[in-house]
């Protein structure tokens, strides 16, 4: 079964710093996608940024971006210049084509002003 | 257009009662999920629908949950004879379409199920 794991349940930033969120996974696919998703208090889940195994080059989002690697099975977040808004629980998710997610446990993120 | 919307947003009820949360995904998603969330987790998954039917129920806890989704839109997740351990927030995404390709989930903003 696919696992996700997130080793870091909290996670501190200065406004218009740099802070990278963790994330392993295990997985036997070859083919699969993978996720980052911001859940801040209101509960709605927003998609942050995905990133497709079969491609080798690394996901980019404005301020988001992410280290893919495969062999490893790592994929973590890195914010730049980071926002107040910022602020939220942020969940790493697999997912292999039609099936559901898999999300880990998440991490929460402040930043200080 | 509108989202994903899920009722109640909020639904306290009594140990060994029944409820029902509903979920309205956005219009023209043939694929629904319902997810459970409970306190400092990530959502687990519990179910979903291609169509009007179940096409994996493997995530559904035990017989007292049950999912139906009868003309494909609307979707209802029925718990019967609550218990304190299914307090959580139930979270309903649904998705263009499932399969070999990967479609958006989008979500719903969930419903907190208080079991007293």
């Amino acid at each position: 079964a696919q696992t996700v794991t997130q080793s870091q349940p909290e996670m501190s930033v200065q406004e218009a710093e740099t802070v990278t969120l963790s994330c392993t996974y295990d997985t036997s696919e070859s083919d699969y996608y993978l996720f980052w998703y911001k859940q801040p208090p209101s509960r709605q889940m927003i998609l942050v940024i995905r990133q497709e195994a079969y491609k080798q080059q690394n996901a980019t989002e404005n301020r988001f971006s992410v280290n893919f690697q495969k062999a490893a099975k790592s994929f973590s977040l890195k914010i730049s210049d980071s926002q107040l808004g910022d602020a939220a629980m942020y969940f790493c998710a697999y997912k292999w084509y039609g099936q559901n997610f898999v999300f880990g446990p998440g991490t929460r993120l402040s930043v200080l002003p | 257009g509108a989202g994903v919307s899920q009722t109640p947003s909020n639904k306290v009820t009594e140990k060994g009662k029944y409820v029902e949360l509903r979920c309205d995904p956005i219009s023209g998603h043939t694929a629904l999920y319902w997810y459970r969330q409970s306190l400092g987790q990530g959502p687990e998954f519990l179910i979903y629908f291609q169509g009007t039917g179940a096409a994996d129920d493997s995530g559904l806890p035990n017989d007292r949950f049950f999912a139906v989704r009868p003309e494909g839109s609307v979707s209802t997740l029925k718990i019967q004879r609550t218990e304190r351990g299914d307090s959580a927030v139930y979270l309903c995404a649904s998705s263009y379409q499932t399969g070999s390709s990967y479609n958006e989930q989008f979500f719903g903003p969930g419903t907190r199920l208080t079991v007293l």
